[in-house]
């Protein structure tokens, strides 16, 4: 079956500090990888994304690169700031069906100054 | 840009009333989603739809239920609330094959 098993929290940095959130999945076939991004009181938005292995995807100074050979998708970023607190999902889709999406549980990112 | 609104952003109801969720979605997306988020569990999904008239069961859709009888309009219905509803409520839209995109969010509370 499919699953995302995402670095437990709470995350806390100083301002600068380097970010690595482990990401890694069990799929059955091909599937695309997300980064979404929930600040606090609000909903989900995607962060970015990799379609097919190898792939980077890149954002606000984040970066996760779908690495297909240890099934991971870490997220990563060079030099938090304190805006970027907030809970980062992993997610997987599994190309098929209309409830395609598979979410890790969540890891809390707290930046203090 | 897609665009999912959801009605309320806060609501308080008491025990026993029924309550209504709304969902619209602006960019004519197949699916949508209601999803229920609590501390320490993630998301779970309640129930989704991939069309009009339809609807699928999540993985805690009891106590719930839902109403798509337009594309853009995805309605979340608890019957007769109860205090263990009281939950960040997550509605979202997607096409197929692709990422999702989420509301706001609507915080319930049941008292």
């Amino acid at each position: 079956g499919n699953s995302v098993t995402q670095m437990e929290g709470p995350v806390t940095l100083s301002e600068e500090a380097f970010l690595t959130i482990n990401c890694t999945y069990t799929a059955t076939g091909y599937p695309s990888l997300f980064w979404y991004v929930q600040y606090p009181g609000e909903g989900l938005q995607l962060l970015l994304k990799a379609t097919k292995a190898d792939d980077k995807g890149s954002n606000k100074g984040f970066e996760a690169t779908y690495r297909k050979e240890t099934t991971s998708f870490h997220l990563e970023k060079g030099s938090v700031q304190v805006s970027d607190s907030a809970v980062y999902f992993c997610a997987l889709s599994d190309q098929g069906g209309a409830n395609n999406l598979f979410f890790g549980t969540g890891t809390r990112l707290t930046v203090i100054p | 840009d897609v665009k999912v609104t959801q009605s309320s952003r806060y609501l308080v109801k008491r025990t026993g009333e029924k309550v209504f969720l709304e969902c619209v979605q602006d960019m004519d997306h197949e699916n949508m989603f209601w999803y229920r988020q609590d501390p320490g569990l993630g998301l779970r999904l309640i129930y989704f739809s991939y069309d009009v008239k339809m609807k699928e069961k999540g993985d805690i859709p009891e106590g719930y239920s839902v109403s798509r009888e337009k594309k853009e309009r995805f309605s979340l219905i608890l019957e007769s609330a109860s205090t263990n509803q009281t939950s960040m409520y997550l509605c979202a839209s997607s096409l197929w094959q692709d990422g999702y995109t989420f509301g706001s969010g609507t915080r319930l509370t049941v008292v």
